[in-house]
């Protein structure tokens, strides 16, 4: 069975680096498209971006240049880190497949200081 | 990036009622490959969001099938042919033709 597990802190303060992992098992990160995506309080979605089977990524223009999405085939992980958190990151970010048939049960991250 | 406009935004429904959510994009959503990238996803309430229905009208692996999708090009339907209480929840269709993926405001379904 594939799953997915986010994991990182749920504090940050402003201006400082998110930096979440997710942790798949059932399924190899080196098959597929992996993916992030947060959901902001009330319903509002975001793709953020993801990483290949082959370690290419794509970014959600709107992150510019402050997201990166990295990986650890070793471990069957992948990472998202987010530069120059606002209070406007404040979100559940969940990792999903790129098909978005599974998906981690996400991590409420909130920005303050 | 493109738009999806879902209505309604929120759909109140009896046990056993049929109900349907439409979902517009703001661009055609086939693919120079042929596929269309048009998705429903349902969150329940404290759950993360689940695939109910891919490829515009493919049913997800181990999906009920009183779900049911339809639609070309701008305009997307997810159907519901008798509600059930497990049903309740924020419905979002997606699209991954362009990028960005983009992802419809959500419809609440709740009970009337």
């Amino acid at each position: 069975e594939v799953q997915l597990q986010e994991s990182g802190p749920g504090l940050v303060k402003p201006s400082q680096s998110l930096s979440l992992t997710c942790s798949v098992t059932g399924y190899s990160i080196t098959s597929n498209y992996w993916g992030w995506i947060r959901k902001f309080p009330g319903n509002k979605m975001e793709w953020m971006g993801y990483i290949s089977y082959s370690g290419s990524t794509s970014y959600n223009p709107s992150l510019k240049s402050r997201i990166s999405i990295t990986r650890d085939t070793s471990k069957n992980q992948f990472f998202l880190q987010l530069n120059s958190v606002t209070t406007e990151d404040t979100a559940t970010y969940y990792c999903a497949r790129g098909d978005l048939a599974y998906w981690g049960q996400g991590t409420l991250v909130t920005v303050s200081s | 990036d493109v738009v999806l406009t879902q209505t309604p935004p929120t759909l109140s429904a009896t046990i056993g009622q049929s109900v349907s959510i439409s979902c517009r994009s703001s661009q055609s959503l086939l693919h120079s490959n042929g596929n269309t990238y048009l998705h429903w996803l349902l969150q329940r309430p404290g759950q993360s969001p689940q695939l109910l229905i891919y490829l515009v009208s493919r049913l997800e692996s181990g999906v009920p099938n009183r779900f049911s999708g339809s639609g070309s090009g701008t305009d997307f339907t997810l159907k519901i042919s008798g509600v059930e209480a497990e049903d309740l929840g924020v419905y979002y269709c997606v699209q991954g033709t362009h990028a960005p993926y983009t992802f419809g405001a959500g419809t609440k379904l709740e009970l009337k």
